[in-house]
């Protein structure tokens, strides 16, 4: 069974730009979950998708948003970039069930490196 | 409210010796605690869960955790380090949030480095 894909690997965007990141998540999971990876801030967790709806958010501005396809693909999107925002961005994906307790299975991440 | 709490930022072992990886966590009701690995630019692997029943859970690569409900902690150990075991370790406890649905929140991991 093939893994979470995320792609680009790698992203060098600028100040001001915005960025689109994608997730293809094991075949049958409908939960996808997005967390940012920083040094100083460890891993926060940005939000979750279950069949399209956003279930959960964690608390980033609005430039962050995300939105999951009918095939449970996501993407993510941050507008407006900005230095704070280099980072790497892990997907995960999991069966999705209200109490979370089966595991989440996460991409090898997109690292975003803002200049 | 910190929910997982991983209080070494770094722990150093033999090759052979035994390793501990500690973690206490601090949430209402039954936790759904996690162990997870990450190595250099790659994403986290799941290396073992406690949801309930036993205390004592085994993992992937000989690891095991002990759940501990009066000291609130579920620490990682393995009996004999590998230096191939050597990566940034994270702990992640299953929380409800508003809208009734958890999620998971990481502690801010431990590294490990396994010395010949």
């Amino acid at each position: 069974k093939a893994g979470v894909t995320q792609t680009p690997r790698y992203l060098i965007k600028t100040r001001g730009q915005q960025v689109t990141l994608s997730c293809s998540p094991i075949s049958g999971h409908r939960s996808v979950s997005w967390y940012q990876q920083t040094p100083g801030q460890g891993l926060q967790f940005l939000f979750e998708y279950f069949s399209e709806t956003q279930r959960n958010k964690g608390n980033f501005p609005g430039r962050f948003s995300g939105r999951q396809f009918s095939n449970s693909r996501s993407e993510m999107n941050v507008s407006t970039l900005e230095l704070g925002d280099s980072a790497l961005y892990l997907c995960a994906s999991s069966w999705g069930n209200r109490q979370m307790n089966s595991p989440l299975h996460f991409g090898n991440g997109t690292r975003l490196t803002v200049t | 409210a910190q929910s997982v709490a991983q209080p070494e930022d770094q722990v150093n072992v033999a090759e052979g010796n035994p390793l501990t990886v500690k973690c206490t966590y601090s949430v209402s009701g039954n936790p759904y605690l996690f162990w997870y690995v990450q190595y250099p630019n790659r994403g986290l692997q799941f290396l073992l869960k406690y949801i309930t029943g036993d205390n004592l859970v085994k993992g992937s690569y000989g690891f095991e955790a002990e759940f501990n409900k009066s000291q609130t902690s579920f620490h990682l150990k393995k009996p004999s380090a590998l230096v191939s075991d050597s990566a940034l370790y994270f702990c992640a406890v299953s929380r409800t949030f508003s809208g009734g649905y958890n999620k998971l929140i990481f502690g801010a991991g431990t590294r490990l480095a396994v010395h010949p």
